[in-house]
């Protein structure tokens, strides 16, 4: 079965770190781009970071830049978000995804990020 | 970035009911249309990529067109697993997404 499965969150401080893990069971993650999703309570979808099937390419969206970090083990078959300088309106349920054929068709349960002191 | 703009931002149906749901990129984004449901505290579910290609295991009441900027979400005959939030995406250029059509029961 193919399968993500999200860890690392929880409730961290305004200007906290924080990293997420997903990890990839029933394909190689290898072949694949692999992105970075996360929704905000009662919002709608935001897509937050890709990255390439070697980890070359990195893209990310304007409310993440320079403060998170996309990056992947394919040995491990895993990947993963670093979250820095993580601010209030950074709470949300972060999912990742895999993409095939420039659609997300495998996602994973989330992982819930609380910012707040 | 292109920006996504669904409408309705919801809608009330009955099972039975053809509904329709618009999505309009701010640029061309060629074929990479893709749609998405998503019910409360579940993931997102791919229904329609490439503008109309059904994704596997979705029922065929589910339909996608369009092109360019201007698309459509069509499901023939509304059923009750149906009563959901969907989403418009492109992939064009990275990702973003409509703001959401919330589906309800009149």
């Amino acid at each position: 079965e193919v399968q993500l499965v999200e860890s690392g969150g929880g409730l961290v401080q305004p200007g906290g770190s924080l990293r997420l893990a997903c990890a990839a069971s029933g394909f190689t993650i290898s072949r694949h781009w692999m992105l970075w999703f996360r929704q905000a309570p009662g919002k709608g979808l935001e897509w937050v970071a890709l990255i390439n099937q070697d980890g070359g390419e990195e893209y990310y969206a304007d409310s993440v830049k320079g403060r998170f970090t996309i990056s992947r083990d394919n040995a491990r078959n895993s990947l993963f978000l670093q979250m820095n300088s993580l601010r209030a309106d950074d709470t949300a349920v972060y999912y990742c995804a895999r993409d095939v054929s420039a659609a997300e068709d495998c996602w994973g349960l989330g992982t819930l990020v609380t910012v707040s002191s | 970035d292109i920006q996504m703009t669904q409408s309705p931002s919801s809608l009330s149906a009955s099972v039975g009911d053809r509904v329709t749901i618009t999505c309009r990129a701010s640029q061309t984004v060629r074929n990479y249309l893709n749609w998405y449901q998503q019910k409360p505290g579940k993931a997102p579910k791919l229904l329609i990529y490439g503008v109309s290609t059904l994704q596997s295991g979705v029922p065929s009441r589910f339909s996608g067109s369009g092109s360019g900027t201007e698309f459509t979400l069509t499901i023939s005959s509304l059923q009750p697993e149906d009563f959901a939030t969907y989403y418009c995406q492109q992939s064009s250029r990275t990702r973003s997404f409509g703001q959401g059509t919330r589906v309800e029961f009149k």
